[in-house]
């Protein structure tokens, strides 16, 4: 069974620049996730889907950060525009639905000059 | 917030011997724990989980302990081998709710040969 994908794996990029990452969970996983995992800490969630509705951004900084699962499959988080704290890796998780355990994927790790 | 602390950042034991990680909680409505395996570059791996409902459960050369009335669940790995060096990451959700997962920080474990 395949993992969860994610891409790019490293992107380096200015404060004040675009970027964007993408998730590809698990395939019939119903649940997807996005966490910041900042050096030293553990991760952090950003954003939870359930098919293709949101179940939970509260800790999400939706003036700069914005996330769609449009098809219920595949995700895009982005930041715009990016602040040196935003220097971290982002993980994609996914699982069957919310009450089962989630599996990760290997995480961009984004710096932002 | 933190509610949930691993206040060992790093921990070293010989081949062949007992690893004892632990990890501490605050919030009662947490009934689920996981703990996570993280080698460099790489997504965090599930490893073992428990439930609420019970004290103890096990896997091969892992078992997690979970004492309620303390807050407290620590993880054994016993013979540990070189190959166990990691971060493990502790976490915790209430299944009942959202799911939400809240991870401590991580425990760096260092197996001597």
């Amino acid at each position: 069974e395949a993992g969860v994908a994610q891409s790019p794996r490293y992107k380096i990029i200015e404060k004040r620049q675009s970027v964007a990452f993408w998730c590809n969970p698990i395939s019939g996983h119903a649940t997807l996730y996005w966490y910041q995992q900042i050096l030293g800490q553990g991760p952090k969630l950003l954003i939870q889907f359930q098919n293709n509705g949101v179940v939970d951004d509260s800790q999400l900084p939706k003036d700069r950060f914005s996330a769609e699962r449009l098809k219920g499959v595949d995700s895009t988080l982005k930041i715009q525009p990016a602040k040196l704290e935003d220097s971290a890796v982002y993980l994609c998780a996914s699982s069957f639905d919310r009450a089962n355990t989630q599996y990760f994927g290997p995480g961009t790790r984004l710096t932002v000059l | 917030d933190q509610q949930v602390k691993q206040n060992s950042p790093s921990l070293s034991v010989q081949e062949g011997r007992i690893s004892i990680l632990n990890c501490d909680y605050t919030n009662s409505m947490f009934d689920y724990f996981l703990w996570y395996k993280k080698y460099p570059a790489e997504g965090p791996t599930f490893l073992i989980s428990i439930s609420s409902i019970k004290d103890k459960n096990e896997d091969g050369r892992f078992t997690v302990f979970l004492n309620k009335s303390a807050k407290h669940l620590s993880l054994h790995i016993v013979p540990s081998q070189p190959g166990d060096s990691a971060v493990y990451f502790c976490a915790a959700s209430a299944i009942l709710e959202n799911n939400d997962m809240r991870f401590g920080a991580g425990t760096r474990l260092t197996v001597k040969p």
